[in-house]
């Protein structure tokens, strides 16, 4: 199985910053790397797909991108709406594997 | 709009049986193209895939559920199920259906994320 290794997995933000959540793979996904948010006692949204991928409906102010073997994600100006739990998901290969979890939370 | 919605029991015994339906709306099934997949998440915790149909009956399992899932898939009712044998404490969890989606990306391979989700349903496993 590839597992799926997040960082943080929790951080302290206001509004109005700029967060990164880092996704890191045990073997090579290529840019088969999707993130979503969950907020409590509600599924999971797709924000990115394919890395860098913006959902379609996804506010801008949310990017994806891959360096060497990390993925990130990224939050410019952090919202009110924007506290919660992000999870990046591999789509390389079964068994689909998530990574653990971020969450993101109002300092 | 498509719409996918768990029922199930909320509570099941130890080493009994676990089953779900998800009930899909706004889309056809059978109208190939996706193939549709149960998520777990333990409370507090992480969210595990557990295997996907297609609408012909074709299934993928995770290997470390694989002995005690089935999934099938009833077109005339466009809903697909999940069963889960022997069940114990540590399958206590939110069990999400959703779709699964797969795009070609401009490599030639694919791209698969899971969207939309069911809204969840809540399953403890206790006597």
């Amino acid at each position: 199985d590839i597992q799926m290794t997040q960082s943080p997995s929790s951080l302290s933000a206001s509004v109005g910053d700029r967060i990164t959540i880092t996704c890191r793979a045990s073997q090579s996904i290529s840019n088969h790397l999707n993130w979503y948010q969950q907020k409590p006692g509600k599924a999971p949204i797709l924000l990115i797909y394919g890395a860098s991928n913006l959902e379609s409906g996804v506010p801008s102010r949310f990017s994806g991108n891959k360096s060497g073997t990390d993925f990130t994600l990224t939050i410019i100006s952090l919202q009110p709406e924007d506290f919660a739990t992000y999870y990046c998901q591999q789509g390389s290969a079964t068994p689909w594997t998530f990574g653990q979890g971020t969450k993101v939370a109002n300092k | 709009q498509l719409q996918l919605q768990e029922s199930g029991p909320g509570l099941v015994k130890p080493s009994e049986t676990l089953s779900l339906t998800c009930t899909v709306s706004g889309y056809s099934i059978s109208s190939s193209s996706y193939y549709w997949a149960w998520i777990r998440q333990p409370p507090g915790k992480g969210l595990e895939w557990i295997g996907s149909i297609y609408y012909s009956g074709n299934t993928y399992y995770s290997p470390s559920l694989k002995s005690r899932v089935t999934i099938s898939v009833d077109t005339s009712k466009n809903q697909f199920s999940l069963n889960l044998t022997s069940v114990t404490a540590a399958d206590t969890a939110v069990y999400f259906c959703a779709r699964r989606r797969r795009v070609r990306s401009n490599g030639g391979d694919y791209y698969n994320w899971f969207d939309p989700w069911g809204q969840g349903s809540l399953v403890t496993v206790s006597s």
